[in-house]
């Protein structure tokens, strides 16, 4: 099983751009996160998802959107990308259950904003 | 609100010694917590939870909800720990899994 994939490893963006983090997994797990991980302020929770069709805001969701239109998908997108959104960013996902279970993160987004 | 403090970013100790990684909470009911870690190029994986009451790789937790304080524990540290570890807490009210700022595990030969 791949378990938790993120696209893509690495972006460098230019301030104003838009991007979508992609994130997929095969374990029919119905709980789905993003954060962001950044020096001295540990992960950080932008949305989550708790099955297809819902979502809601985590600690920092200024400046992200997501959907879940499958049980496998989460995107993430920056509509418009400002320097403080520099960062790494984690996909994680759990059986239903949510944050109450062991959450499976992904390898990571390294984004950079110029 | 829910928050979760990690006092220290950096915690090297020898190896053989005694390592305490702190964990702090605050949270007003009923919290679950749990500890994960990120070895260096592994992607983030639980380490365990305070409800399974467990030891995993000679690593134990326990819950004291008077000093609302979690810390992690290990009497004899190997170099293998070096790592970064991260507490966290959620609530089944909540949906949210919120994690503390991280420490790293720095044991040395």
């Amino acid at each position: 099983n791949a378990g938790v994939t993120q696209t893509p490893k690495f972006q460098v963006l230019k301030t104003g751009q838009s991007m979508t983090l992609q994130c997929a997994q095969d374990m029919n797990h119905e709980y789905m996160s993003w954060y962001r991980q950044d020096p001295g302020m540990g992960l950080r929770l932008i949305h989550y998802s708790v099955g297809a069709g819902i979502t809601d805001q985590g600690e920092v969701p200024n400046g992200y959107n997501v959907s879940r239109s499958t049980t496998e998908d989460f995107p993430l997108r920056l509509l418009s990308a400002a320097p403080s959104q520099t960062s790494v960013y984690f996909c994680a996902s759990s059986y239903l259950g949510g944050p109450n279970q062991p959450q499976h993160f992904g390898d990571g987004t390294r984004l950079s904003i110029l | 609100a829910q928050r979760v403090t990690q006092p220290e970013k950096l915690l090297s100790v020898f190896k053989g010694a005694p390592v305490e990684l702190k964990c702090n909470y605050s949270y007003s009911g009923s919290p679950e917590l749990f500890w994960y870690v990120q070895y260096s190029r592994q992607r983030l994986q639980l380490l365990l939870r305070h409800i399974s009451r467990e030891s995993i790789k000679g690593f134990t937790a326990d819950l004291n909800k008077g000093e609302t304080s979690f810390h992690l524990k290990k009497p004899f540290a190997q170099e293998e720990d070096s790592a970064m570890y991260y507490c966290a807490l959620t609530s089944s009210n909540t949906g949210k899994l919120i994690f503390g700022q991280g420490t790293t595990l720095q044991v040395k030969p």
